[in-house]
């Protein structure tokens, strides 16, 4: 099956620096990716998304990167504030399979007022 | 719209007692998932539904767990008996009818505690 790899496990920024998070995949048939942003006590909620026909999708401050051929896929937030802190994962959902969703470790961002 | 209900939030049992929580998908949401996640780890599919049937339980220990979504709407997992290692948050989800990958939407989760 699919394997996501996420990376790097805690992140710490300042107020209004830019964060990075970066996953990589294993199975080429996958093609749609989304990303979660998970606080305390909740569950995980869809942030944003891209799919393998798309190689950057932005939204407000937050957005995606893909590269297909290298079989990664970036989360990139501008301007952070408190409010991004939180944990946050990526997945990636196989094009033949498409309600299966297999999702990395999770990233632990943390934004220093 | 409500979201994807989950109860109970919080569930503390000594091992080898039995229990079962409970899912609410969003109206008309035809797919339902159970995760569970462990600290510090993504989530991971124990079952996933297609309206009453369950099309994709390869990562349920079927010895102990089981799990039901009668008529297509809610859904119950259950464990008995409860082991150390089932302590985790066991999250329900659910996603609607349409072309191409769907959106997942969470509930809270379960945190279960198997003491």
């Amino acid at each position: 099956g699919e394997n996501v790899e996420q990376h790097p496990s805690t992140l710490s920024v300042q107020e209004g620096d830019s964060a990075v998070i970066k996953c990589t995949y294993s199975d080429s048939a996958s093609n749609y990716f989304p990303w979660y942003k998970q606080e305390l006590g909740k569950g995980p909620q869809l942030i944003i998304d891209i799919r393998s026909n798309v190689g950057e999708k932005k939204d407000q401050r937050i957005a995606v990167t893909l590269n297909k051929t290298a079989k990664h896929f970036s989360l990139h937030i501008t301007e952070t504030q408190p409010e991004d802190s939180a944990v946050y994962f990526c997945a990636a959902s196989i094009s033949y399979n498409f309600n299966k969703f297999y999702f990395g470790s999770g990233t632990k961002l943390n934004v220093k007022p | 719209e409500a979201g994807v209900v989950q109860s109970p939030r919080y569930k503390i049992i000594e091992k080898k007692q039995p229990v079962a929580f409970w899912c609410n998908p969003i109206s008309g949401h035809n797919t339902l998932y159970w995760y569970r996640q462990n600290l510090g780890q993504g989530p991971e599919l124990l079952i996933r539904y297609e309206n009453e049937e369950a099309v994709d339980d390869s990562q349920l220990p079927k010895d102990r767990f089981s799990a039901e979504r009668l008529k297509g709407v809610d859904s119950t997992l259950k464990i008995q008996p409860a082991e150390l290692g089932d302590s985790a948050v066991y999250l329900c989800a659910s996603s609607g009818p349409g072309q191409g990958a769907p959106e997942q939407y969470f509930g809270p989760g379960t945190r279960l505690t198997v003491t």
